[in-house]
């Protein structure tokens, strides 16, 4: 069974930065494309980021370029994003997911529980 | 952005009725349109991709359909475990855009 267990979120203060990181089990973690979705509770679900599986490709929505990193480590099985330069609208539940990216096939059939950011002074 | 609109905002349904929600994007994205599920605490759940396909486990009470702007998911015989929030997502162009949300509400 596919796990996927978010970590390192919190309360920080506006400006300042902070790494959430993805820990994957029951899964070749090498083999795929993952991705980060937030769901903001007066916003709904915004797809973040996605890096390839071998970590060369990335992408980034507008609004988090040159904010948000997305890396991942493939001898640990662990996905991270990197934010820095918070926002009080970062303020969401950071899910990551794994991407199925082949097969005619994209989408994201497994997600982990999710990690609160709150961004506040 | 693709903008996706969904209707209704909330449905207040009773076990075993039939149940159709819509999407539309604000252009042609195609059939790249997958259906997610989420129910409360949870995180959300793949049912359908490219429109019409139904993921692996997905009950075949669940039906997608749609292509260009418009996009239909119905659940036939509404069970009590489908209370949960319906989401579309756009997989045609980046970035990807999720619609609003679908709340199923018991009467």
């Amino acid at each position: 069974e596919v796990q996927l267990v978010e970590s390192g979120g919190g309360l920080v203060q506006p400006g300042r930065s902070m790494k959430l990181s993805c820990a994957a089990s029951g899964l070749t973690f090498s083999n795929y494309y993952m991705a980060w979705v937030r769901q903001v509770p007066t916003k709904g679900l915004e797809w973040v980021a996605y890096i390839s599986n071998g970590g060369d490709y990335t992408y980034y929505r507008d609004s988090v370029k040159g904010r948000f990193t997305v890396s991942r480590d493939n001898a640990k099985s662990t996905l991270y994003l990197q934010v820095d330069s918070l926002r009080s609208e970062d303020t969401a539940t950071y899910y990551c997911a794994r991407r199925i990216f082949k097969y005619g096939m994209d989408v994201m059939d497994a997600w982990g529980q999710g990690v609160s950011v709150t961004v506040s002074s | 952005d693709i903008v996706m609109t969904q209707s209704p905002t909330s449905m207040s349904i009773s076990v075993g009725d039939r149940v159709t929600m819509n999407c539309k994007a604000s252009q042609n994205v195609g059939s790249n349109v997958d259906w997610y599920q989420q129910k409360i605490g949870q995180s959300p759940k793949l049912l359908f991709y490219k429109a019409s396909s139904r993921f692996t486990g997905v009950p075949d009470r669940f039906t997608g359909s749609g292509s260009g702007t418009d996009f239909t998911f119905t659940i036939n015989n509404v069970q009590a475990e489908d209370l949960a929030v319906y989401y579309c997502l756009q997989s045609n162009s980046y970035p990807y855009t999720f619609g609003a949300g679908t709340k199923l509400e018991l009467k």
